[in-house]
């Protein structure tokens, strides 16, 4: 069936160090991608996200990239620091629904 | 606006017991929805509502589970006769009803079954 999923379970990095983090996807009428960030015990927040008819956005930061040749999505984070530290999901929605599905995550450890 | 609230946050109960969870979303996010997060893996979606219409409710687990969203504010989401395999973080998530964008999260109840 449709999926969402991480290349990587966990991701070990210094601090200032660039972190990269991918996810594939399957469903090729996805239209709509979100990154969110969980901190352990918390709810997961908002990072960035990114619409079909786009294939780069930046924020504070981060920086997603979209190949939809491929079905990859990443997350590029600049100067990681430790306060990154979590567990980083994507998303994804296909066209015409409401409901994002999620991949199962990936953990970012950053090193001091 | 504080965002969206969940309670309790932590549910200890005996196995078969019944369980209920309350969400209060943001002040006029018209879409609400529930989602089950176990140990290492993402969310999963359970169901959603539009206002007080529930428009999907095929992704819950088992008919032990069931919500509601009576007046289109907050909702409750109830467990029956709790399994040790219904442990989990339940989240809820409200979002402004917008063909694109995010879903803000509340923190999540943990419930343990024994």
């Amino acid at each position: 069936g449709e999926s969402v999923g991480l290349h990587l379970p966990t991701l070990s990095v210094q601090e200032g160090d660039n972190s990269i983090i991918n996810c594939a996807y399957s469903n090729s009428a996805s239209d709509y991608f979100i990154w969110y960030k969980q901190e352990s015990g918390k709810g997961p927040q908002f990072i960035i996200d990114i619409r079909s008819n786009m294939d780069k956005r930046q924020g504070q930061r981060v920086t997603v990239l979209l190949n939809k040749t491929v079905k990859h999505l990443s997350l590029q984070i600049a100067a990681t620091q430790p306060g990154d530290s979590a567990v980083y999901f994507c998303a994804e929605k296909g066209g015409g629904s409401y409901i994002p599905t999620f991949g199962r995550g990936t953990s970012l450890i950053v090193h001091p | 606006d504080t965002g969206v609230s969940q309670d309790p946050r932590h549910k200890i109960t005996k196995r078969g017991q019944n369980v209920t969870f309350r969400c209060d979303p943001i002040s006029e996010h018209n879409r609400l929805y529930w989602y089950r997060q176990t140990l290492g893996q993402g969310p999963e979606f359970l169901t959603y509502f539009q206002n007080e219409a529930q428009l999907e409710k095929s992704r819950l687990l088992s008919d032990r589970f069931s919500a509601e969203r009576p007046k289109g504010s907050f909702s409750t989401l109830e467990i029956q006769r709790t399994e040790q395999g219904d442990s989990a973080m339940y989240l809820c998530a409200s979002s402004p009803g917008l063909d694109y964008g995010e879903l803000f999260f509340g923190e999540g109840s943990r419930l343990t079954v024994l």
